[in-house]
């Protein structure tokens, strides 16, 4: 049971190269999430679903697309880094009712 | 705009000394209130899922209540010690699955 999966752990990228941040659940959960992790300003999120075909925006969703096609999978993509979107990224599943389970985070730099 | 507000914003005590923290976040559309424990360069670890109003969580030394009506959650760690220094994070998961964090506040314990 590998709980969630996220990767990769480290990139560096262009300004205007895209990229994908892959994350994968094996619990069966619903609800999906993404967070970037910036100094002095806690977890805020990306972009949200609920389930397999339905995603929805979070509190700084620009810059960042989603889709989620599986409930297994909820991949984030940036079309064009810049680098305001240098951070640490989170994926997490949330078991309702219970907690929220994170991935290991990937550290983007955007030069 | 779903406003989770954590106060203080950092807090440094002595070995043996009592804390509290404070999470606010809205009164509507209320599903459950999630506390975390998070270390640098870690993923956030769950303390206390709570649910219900009047909601009341022990684990060792570290309880946690909830006050649905009014919008807040109190975090208590009774006796701190120094391996308990690290950031604390509220979370308010409301009914359509958005998962909101607080800035969180930073506890720093020395011996």
């Amino acid at each position: 049971n590998a709980g969630v999966t996220q990767t990769p752990k480290f990139q560096v990228l262009k300004t205007g190269q895209s990229m994908t941040l892959q994350c994968a659940q094996d619990m069966n959960h619903e609800y999906m999430s993404w967070y970037r992790q910036d100094p002095g300003m806690g977890l805020r999120l990306i972009h949200y679903s609920v389930g397999a075909g339905i995603t929805d925006q979070g509190e700084v969703p620009n810059g960042y697309n989603v889709s989620r096609s599986t409930t297994e999978d909820f991949p984030l993509r940036l079309l064009s880094a810049a680098p305001s979107q240098t951070s640490v990224y989170f994926c997490a599943s949330v078991g309702v009712p219970t907690e929220a389970f994170f991935g290991q985070g990937t550290r983007l730099t955007v030069v | 705009i779903l406003n989770v507000e954590q106060s203080p914003q950092s807090l440094h005590v002595q070995e043996g000394d009592s804390t509290n923290f404070t999470c606010s976040f809205p009164s509507s559309n209320f599903y459950a209130l999630h506390w975390y424990r998070w270390e640098t360069a870690k993923s956030p670890e769950a303390l206390f899922v709570m649910t219900l109003n009047g909601d009341e969580k022990k684990k060792g030394r570290i309880s946690a209540t909830l006050n649905t009506k009014e919008g807040y959650s109190y975090l208590y760690i009774k006796g701190s010690q120094p391996e308990d220094s690290a950031t604390y994070l509220c979370a308010f998961l409301n009914q359509g699955g958005k998962l909101i964090f607080g800035q969180g506040t930073e506890l720093s314990v020395k011996p």
